[in-house]
């Protein structure tokens, strides 16, 4: 059974740089995207980004400037890094499993194994 | 970017009701669609993909239809475990969520 544990800094001050790690554990790191989600305190759900064990990445628009996601398959891990963050990036943090792919035609089946969460306080 | 918006907002029912969620996209994405429930202090779990297929392990009382602009998520008889938020999600795009509270 595929399990994701995700751990990083939980409180930065502005200007600082955020920076997670997901762990995966019991599956296949290939062959799937790894993606980083994240929830501001009574907010909706955000995607930040992804990317697969070849390196190859999507992110977010609104975040593309400040987002690097990396991955290290010796490890089975990928990791985020956001820079110069703001007291608007305090949210919990989420890794999760995507079910994509493009054979033998596109296909997105969703996010299905989801780590526990972090949660980041920017604050001065 | 695409856009996806979700009615109700805000949903008040009882036990044993059936309920219908509605997600619009702003352009067409075909049936590239899940649906997640999320209780909270809890990660999101994924409930229907490709529009209308149960992940593995969620009860039938869960169904998705539609394609292209307009998705449903259906809950027949609403069970307690059920009160929770609800998103609709295309690649790269959450919809803002409905809350599903007990009546």
């Amino acid at each position: 059974q595929v399990q994701l544990q995700q751990w990083g800094a939980g409180l930065l001050k502005p200007s600082e740089t955020l920076s997670l790690t997901c762990a995966v554990y019991g599956g296949s790191f290939s062959g799937y995207y790894w993606s980083w989600i994240r929830q501001p305190p009574g907010k909706g759900l955000e995607w930040i980004g992804e990317i697969n064990h070849s390196g190859s990445t999507n992110y977010n628009p609104s975040l593309k400037s400040r987002v690097t996601i990396s991955v290290d398959t010796s490890k089975n891990q990928f990791s985020l890094k956001l820079s110069s963050v703001t007291a608007a990036d305090t949210a919990v943090y989420y890794c999760a499993r995507v079910r994509t792919g493009t054979t033998p035609r596109y296909y997105y089946y969703g996010m299905d194994v989801w780590g526990q969460g972090t949660t980041v306080t920017v604050s001065s | 970017d695409i856009q996806l918006t979700q009615s109700p907002s805000f949903l008040s029912a009882s036990v044993g009701d059936r309920v219908t969620i509605t997600c619009r996209a702003s352009q067409g994405i075909s049936s590239y669609l899940a649906w997640y429930q999320q209780k909270p202090g809890k990660a999101p779990k994924l409930l229907i993909y490709a529009a209308s297929t149960l992940q593995s392990g969620v009860p039938s009382r869960f169904s998705g239809s539609g394609s292209g602009t307009e998705f449903t998520l259906t809950i027949s008889s609403l069970q307690p475990e059920d009160f929770a938020t609800y998103y609709c999600q295309q690649p790269g795009t959450f919809g803002q969520g409905t809350k599903l509270e007990i009546k």
